[in-house]
């Protein structure tokens, strides 16, 4: 049972252009999510959070929203760079459980292309 | 370099040896954890610790599969007995109560 699901597993996007990653979950104990990136032959680098209380959290050319009723979130780039071709992972978490431990979509593999 | 460091890399054994991987946290960091990734998919959780206190290993694997960490700072994964499904991107992850973890660099395990 995958609770958290990325359905898209690559999209490709021009340079300057908006991408746009999309992450669902089904659990509605969940009330913290994050993006990592993650490189070839690299551990995942945290990206950006949100918490359930707020729908938008904005970092740089980074930014996420969450839908709670849809259960769904998403995180635009904006303009995308050659740099931000990777693998990127929604992951989710619950406050309620202990340790805050994180369940991870399957990723999106995002390619810039110059 | 004050982040999460994981040795080794990488690491080739034979079916049925023990294996043990170490994972070094953030020094002020008082959470580690355990994910596991294959190829295509997302990292998997697999135990985690507060502290030296193991709090949740449930969703270790098999009774093959043990963690430690024993003075609260840096932790080890043992894997007893290989199999060929072993093998995997293991990461280790550390951070402070109720904010984003930190992910190492991760050791591949290459089962033959």
């Amino acid at each position: 049972d995958q609770q958290v699901k990325q359905n898209s597993p690559s999209l490709s996007v021009q340079e300057g252009r908006i991408s746009i990653l999309n992450c669902d979950y089904t659990n509605s104990m969940f009330d913290y999510f994050l993006w990592y990136k993650k490189y070839p032959a690299e551990g995942p680098t945290f990206l950006i959070s949100i918490s359930s209380i707020k729908d938008k959290n904005e970092d740089g050319r980074f930014t996420v929203f969450l839908n709670k009723s849809a259960k769904h979130l998403s995180l635009h780039i904006v303009p995308s760079q050659p740099g931000d071709s990777a693998v990127y992972f929604c992951a989710a978490s619950s406050t309620n459980n202990a340790g805050n431990m994180l369940t991870f979509g399957g990723g999106t593999r995002l390619m810039v292309k110059p | 370099d004050t982040g999460v460091s994981q040795d080794p890399r990488h690491k080739i054994t034979k079916r049925g040896q023990n294996v043990t991987f170490r994972c070094d946290p953030i020094s002020e960091h008082n959470r580690l954890y355990w994910y596991r990734q294959t190829l295509g998919q997302g990292p998997e959780f697999l135990t985690y610790f507060q502290n030296e206190a193991q709090l949740e290993k449930s969703r270790l694997l098999s009774d093959r599969f043990s963690a430690e960490r024993p003075k609260g700072s840096f932790s080890t994964l043992e894997i007893q007995r290989t199999e060929q499904g072993d093998s995997a991107m293991y990461l280790c992850a550390s951070s402070l109560r109720n904010t984003e973890a930190f992910f190492g660099q991760g050791t591949r395990l290459t089962v033959v």
